[in-house]
């Protein structure tokens, strides 16, 4: 799940498996999310997004689950690579906000050869 | 493509200098913003701009300066350098203000910079 403090969660997988990736968001109203991917020393990369009236949506070997009962979003990768090795981080918004991005902290995915 | 160009890509500056961190784009994009990432947080808008001559201020403004004189420039300046602004900072670009899988958010690679 999303931390606040100073350690990013981490997550280490076997090349091959797949892996789940949570994410606790915090605002009932948002009705938009997105899961980007970012690589050491680069910027965040769009995933995959959701829109509130979805509960899932697939993309090419990623799949998000959206909970809206207990706020809670989900990142699943099939068959996770190498390169998929990187921080996850989930971001929400609602019309509220001026459409303005919160993000998540982040997890750290980790795939062992 | 360049895509979205940040530099420099490290700097560090002594309590009380200033500077400009820049920011181009090349994909015509109208919606520009600058985050800051720090360990453990998520990344926290700065300021943002919808068009060129048009900026407002996000979550975390103080101590920074932006101006949008062209489309494809967003540089953000700091005006009197802090330890506390150490951080990582992002450029974003997209078309609209809500990114989607069809025009997504498209951000630099970033620049590191250390306020001693």
């Amino acid at each position: 799940g999303e931390n606040v403090g100073l350690h990013l969660p981490t997550l280490s997988v076997q090349e091959g498996d797949n892996s789940i990736i949570n994410c606790a968001y915090s605002n009932s109203a948002s009705d938009y999310f997105i899961w980007y991917k970012q690589e050491s020393g680069k910027g965040p990369q769009f995933i995959i997004d959701i829109r509130s009236n979805m509960d899932k949506r697939q993309g090419q070997r990623v799949t998000v689950l959206l909970n809206k009962t207990v706020k809670h979003l989900s990142l699943q990768i099939a068959a996770t690579q190498p390169g998929d090795s990187a921080v996850y981080f989930c971001a929400e918004t609602f019309s509220g906000s001026a459409r303005q991005l919160t993000f998540g902290s982040g997890t750290q995915l980790t795939v062992l050869p | 493509n360049a895509g979205v160009t940040q530099t420099p890509k490290f700097q560090v500056l002594k309590t009380g200098q200033s500077m400009t961190l820049q920011c181009a784009q090349d994909m015509n994009h109208e919606y520009m913003s600058w985050y800051r990432q720090d360990p453990g947080m998520g990344l926290r808008l700065i300021h943002y701009s919808v068009g060129a001559g048009i900026t407002d201020q996000g979550e975390v403004p103080n101590g920074y300066n932006v101006s949008r004189s062209t489309t494809e420039d967003f540089p953000l300046r700091l005006l009197s350098a802090a330890p506390s602004q150490t951080s990582v900072y992002f450029c974003a670009s997209s078309y609209s203000r809500v990114a989607s899988s069809n025009q997504p958010q498209h951000f630099g690679d970033g620049t590191r910079l250390s306020i001693l």
